[in-house]
């Protein structure tokens, strides 16, 4: 039972475009969420998060959205760069439990054409 | 600073041998958790400490599994007699408080049961 899902396996853009990647959960009772970047051979890096009390977090080139109600979050990043070539986590989090722990999708891999 | 180690990062065993994998965390982290991740898929929970105390432990897929923490630092998460189901990536990430919900990984070890 997946509760955080990442449909496109893979997306390719044009260098300088924007890049969206999307995010569904299926868990009501996830209340944090956080993008992870990863390149070949290295742990997962943190890039974005946002709490549940917001629906929009930017950061430079990167902005994450939050849609509660239809339980969906996405990740933009414009202009894309070729080094923003790598695979984009989403991961959810819940409040209240023992742990922190993160539940996270399957990726979907980037690829930015210079 | 000194980000998240660990070691070995690539381990090849036999089936029905015993391994050990290590990971140093970011000093001063007060919580480490333990992921696994297989081919095409998100990391998933093993276990996480807090500190020394290993609060949760409910990802851990068998009894063959087990981690600890002595001192509050450095972890080490083991396999006994290993399966080829075992093989995959192993992910140690830390954060700074348990209230923190950012963490920072290390580059894992690839197990791989032949």
């Amino acid at each position: 039972d997946q509760q955080v899902k990442q449909n496109s396996p893979s997306l390719s853009v044009q260098e300088g475009r924007i890049s969206i990647l999307n995010c569904d959960y299926t868990n009501s009772m996830f209340d944090y969420f956080l993008w992870y970047k990863k390149y070949p051979a290295e742990g997962p890096t943190f890039l974005i998060s946002i709490s549940s009390i917001k629906d929009k977090n930017e950061d430079g080139r990167f902005t994450v959205f939050l849609n509660k109600s239809a339980k969906h979050l996405s990740l933009h990043i414009v202009p894309s760069q070729p080094g923003d070539s790598a695979v984009y986590f989403c991961a959810a989090s819940a409040r209240g439990g023992a742990t922190n722990k993160l539940i996270f999708g399957t990726g979907t891999l980037l690829a930015v054409q210079p | 600073g000194a980000g998240v180690s660990q070691s070995p990062r690539y381990k090849v065993a036999k089936r029905g041998q015993d391994v050990a994998l290590r990971c140093d965390p970011i000093s001063g982290h007060v919580s480490l958790f333990w992921y696994q991740q297989a081919l095409g898929q998100g990391p998933e929970f093993l276990t996480y400490f807090q500190n020394e105390a290993q609060l949760d432990k409910s990802g851990l897929p068998s009894d063959r599994f087990f981690a600890e923490r002595p001192e509050g630092s450095v972890s080490t998460l083991k396999i006994q007699r290993t399966q080829q189901e075992d093989s995959a990536v192993y992910l140690c990430a830390s954060s700074l408080e348990p209230v923190s919900y950012e963490q920072y990984f290390g580059p894992g070890t690839r197990l791989t049961v032949t």
